[in-house]
C-alpha cells in the first residue's frame, strides 16, 4: 500500500530560525514528489517538485532534498518568517496506474516572533 | 489568470439535508480532483475527472456523495441526507491534463452539519 509519513506533526520556532520537515515514503514505482504549503483556510500551493534523478530543489528559503533509495525528503527552510506558519504537505506520485497521488498528513509549522 | 474557485466558502446545513458544492477549475485543465480534509488529517481523495468522465470514483465514501461535471469544466459535488462526519473542508483541484503534473486547488468549501 502506498504511503507518505510526515515528521514532526507539528513544530513551534522562533522568527529567524531554521528548520526542517521530513517525509518518508512507500510509493512505488516513483514518480515525483512535491512539497505543498497550506495556509490556514487556504488550498495547498506547490512549492517544489522533485524527480528520481533530483537530488535537491530550491525556492526562495525553502530547500527539498530527495534521497529516492532510502525513500526520505526533507523540507529545509531558513531564516523563517512569520508567513512561514502553515501546514506543509508531503505528495509523492507513482508511474503508471493511478494518476492520484498520495498525501501526507503535513507538520503543521507555527513561526513565533 | 483565475485560479480554481469553489462556492460556497461555508456551508452550514443540519442533518439530512442535501448540499452541492461546486468547483471551477482552470480554463483548460482537463483533470479535476475533489477531496476531503477533515481537522488534523491529511487530503482524502474523493474522485477524479478526466474531461466530463470520472475514471476514478474509488474514494466516495458512501453512495450519499456524487459528482458530475460539464462541458469539461463546472463539477458539483452533490451529498445528499448529510450526516455530522461529512463536516470537513472539500478542496477542488484541477491539473492540465491528468498527469502527474501539478495539481492547483481552490480555496475550498468548509461543510458545517449541525
Amino acid at each position: 500500500k502506498n504511503q507518505v509519513e510526515q515528521s514532526p506533526q507539528s513544530l513551534i520556532i522562533l522568527e529567524g530560525k531554521n528548520c526542517t520537515l521530513q517525509c518518508n515514503y512507500t510509493v512505488s514505482p516513483f514518480s515525483n514528489l512535491r512539497w505543498y504549503k497550506q495556509d490556514t483556510g487556504r488550498g495547498p500551493v506547490s512549492l517544489t517538485i522533485m524527480t528520481f534523478s533530483e537530488n535537491t530543489k530550491s525556492n526562495g528559503r525553502y530547500t527539498a532534498t530527495l534521497d529516492a533509495d532510502t525513500k526520505q525528503s526533507s523540507l529545509h527552510i531558513t531564516a523563517s518568517q512569520l508567513s512561514d506558519s502553515a501546514s506543509y504537505i508531503c505528495v509523492v506520485s507513482a508511474k503508471g496506474g493511478s494518476y492520484i497521488p498520495t498525501f501526507g498528513r503535513g507538520t503543521s509549522l507555527i513561526v513565533h516572533p | 489568470g483565475a485560479g480554481v474557485s469553489q462556492s460556497p466558502s461555508n456551508k452550514v446545513t443540519e442533518k439530512g439535508k442535501d448540499v452541492e458544492l461546486r468547483c471551477d477549475p482552470i480554463s483548460g485543465h482537463t483533470a479535476l480532483y475533489w477531496y476531503r480534509q477533515s481537522l488534523g488529517q491529511g487530503l482524502e481523495f474523493l474522485i477524479y475527472f478526466q474531461g466530463n468522465s470520472a475514471p476514478d470514483k474509488s474514494g466516495l465514501p458512501s453512495d450519499r456523495f456524487s459528482a458530475e461535471r460539464t462541458g469539461g469544466s463546472v463539477s458539483t459535488l452533490t451529498i445528499q441526507r448529510t450526516q455530522q462526519e461529512d463536516s470537513a473542508v472539500y478542496l477542488c483541484a484541477s491539473s492540465l491534463d491528468g498527469s502527474r503534473g501539478e495539481q492547483y486547488f481552490g480555496p475550498g468549501t468548509r461543510l458545517t452539519v449541525t
